[in-house]
C-alpha cells in the first residue's frame, strides 16, 4: 500500500507569511507524529496525535505553531508569522496503533523562510 | 540539550571494513531504536531494543542495548557501498516522545 506522503514537498516563503504543511499518513494508521530536522540534526519531536486529538504537543516550539487532525487522518502543521529559523525539514511519521508501533516517516517538506 | 549524543559525527571507510557507532545518554530510555535516513527521504527503523543487554543481528549489523539501558552501539561487519547513509538513534522517553541524536553519516566507499 501507499506510504506516508506528505505536500508540499518544497516550500519557500517570506518572513512574517503563513504557512500550511499537509500530511497523509497511511491508512488505517491511528497515530500521528510531526517532527522538525535542521541541517546536520536528528528529528526533533513537535507533537504526537493519538486518533483526532492531540495526545502530546509538548514539543511545538512556541504558539506560532499549531496542528490539527479534525477526521483522525490527514494532519495540517501550521505556522504563523514565519521566521528564518523555522527554516527546516518537517517529517510526519505515523504508526499503527501508538508508540509501541513503528513509525513510518514520509519523505518531509523542505521549508525555506527568505 | 541534546538528550542522545552520537559519535562518530561522519565516519568514511573502505568497503569491506567493519565499524561501530555509539549512541549514548545519561538518561534511562524505556525502548531505543535505531534508523537509517538517505538523502531527501525520511528515517526508515532498522531495529528496537528494549531489555537492558539485549543485542539484535540484523544481517550484517548487530544492535546493543546497554545494561542500564542508557547507551547503545550498532556494529556492522563487512561494510557496502549500499550501507552509505545517516544512522540516528531514538530513544523512547516520557512514554510519547523519541528523542533523536544528531546522527552518524557514514559513508563507505567501494
Amino acid at each position: 500500500g501507499a506510504g506516508v506522503s506528505q505536500t508540499p514537498s518544497n516550500k519557500v516563503t517570506e518572513k512574517g507569511k503563513y504557512v500550511e504543511l499537509r500530511c497523509d499518513p497511511i491508512s488505517g494508521h491511528t497515530a500521528l507524529y510531526w517532527y522538525r530536522q535542521s541541517l546536520g540534526q536528528g528529528p526533533e519531536f513537535l507533537i504526537y496525535f493519538q486518533g483526532t486529538g492531540a495526545a502530546d504537543d509538548s514539543g511545538l516550539p512556541n504558539d506560532r505553531f499549531f496542528a490539527v487532525r479534525p477526521e483522525g487522518s490527514v494532519s495540517t502543521l501550521k505556522i504563523q508569522r514565519t521566521e528564518r529559523g523555522d527554516s527546516a525539514v518537517y517529517l510526519c511519521a505515523s504508526s499503527l496503533m501508538g508508540v509501541e508501533e513503528t513509525q513510518y516517516f514520509g519523505p518531509g517538506t523542505r521549508l525555506l523562510v527568505l | 540539550t541534546q538528550l542522545l549524543e552520537q559519535s562518530p559525527q561522519f565516519l568514511s571507510i573502505q568497503e569491506g571494513e567493519n565499524l561501530t557507532v555509539y549512541c549514548n545518554s545519561s538518561s534511562v530510555f524505556s525502548s531505543l531504536q535505531w534508523y537509517r535516513q538517505e538523502p531527501g527521504e525520511g528515517p526508515v527503523l532498522l531495529v528496537t531494543v528494549v531489555t537492558g543487554g539485549e543485542v539484535k543481528k540484523l544481517k550484517r549489523l548487530t544492535f546493543q542495548f546497554g545494561d542500564a539501558r542508557k547507551d547503545s552501539s550498532l556494529h556492522i561487519t563487512a561494510a557496502q557501498p549500499g550501507d552509505t547513509g545517516l544512522y540516528l538513534c531514538a530513544g523512547r522517553y516520557n512514554f510519547n516522545k523519541f528523542y533523536f541524536g544528531s546522527g552518524t553519516k557514514l559513508n563507505v566507499k567501494p
